[in-house]
């Protein structure tokens, strides 16, 4: 158990439909990052959040969106969603704000299925 | 962007055998990491390296941080049914003000008991 938790496991959703995924950090740590993984694009980077503040930007679309709130928990908006949005989606958290000795701890994931 | 190299993609070995896997790019980075990812559960982190050249080891796992900083590998000894799973290479690097995560597409390792 890496201490990173993440709500829901699974969600299955239609096209056009809106999503929020939810991951609350390890105790203690600052910044909180989202990754996306399918089949074909493997593990792909999202967005980082550092003490609610965003801190870097990945390959994300303009229709997914995130924040980090005071509580430093995260979520994670999906819009418009495609079918090619099915994936595992990661959350990750680390003590600092990403600095090469930054550690990243993974959760279990959400399983989105968009039908 | 960064990308990497991660071979081979899949590796069957009967059990007490030695595994080698490694990643490669042409780009340079910071921080070299080892994941390991079970069915359904997201990636544990394995080993980190942070120097080039940089040879650490975690139980039966070895890993290197290739002296030109472009590449990787994680060697497991006498492997066991329960080193089953993913594993990824990651690779750290600085760009754009903050230092940026890029993964390897995995390998898959099934050991036949």
């Amino acid at each position: 158990d890496s201490g990173v938790t993440q709500t829901p496991k699974h969600l299955i959703t239609a096209t056009g439909q809106r999503v929020t995924l939810r991951c609350s950090p390890r105790s203690g740590d600052l910044s909180v990052y989202w990754y996306q993984q399918s089949l074909d694009q493997g593990l792909q980077f999202l967005i980082q959040y550092y003490n609610g503040e965003e801190r870097a930007k990945g390959n994300i679309l303009e229709r997914f969106s995130a924040q980090q709130f005071p509580d430093l928990h995260s979520e994670l908006n999906l819009s418009s969603l495609e079918l090619g949005d099915s994936a595992l989606y990661f959350c990750a958290s680390s003590v600092g704000q990403g600095a090469s000795t930054d550690t990243q701890y993974f959760g279990p994931g959400t399983r989105l299925t968009v039908l | 962007g960064q990308q990497l190299n991660q071979s081979p993609q899949s590796m069957f070995i009967q059990e007490g055998e030695d595994v080698s896997m490694n990643c490669t790019s042409s780009s340079i980075f910071n921080t070299w990491l080892w994941y390991k990812q079970d069915p359904g559960e997201g990636p544990v982190l394995l080993i980190a390296l942070y120097k080039a050249g940089e040879l650490t080891s975690n139980g039966r796992l070895t890993a290197q941080f290739g002296i030109t900083r472009k590449d990787s590998f994680l060697n497991i000894s006498a492997s066991i049914p329960s080193d089953v799973g993913i594993y990824f290479c990651a690779g750290q690097y600085f760009r754009g003000g903050s230092e940026k995560l890029v993964f390897g597409k995995g390998t898959k390792l099934t050991v036949n008991p």
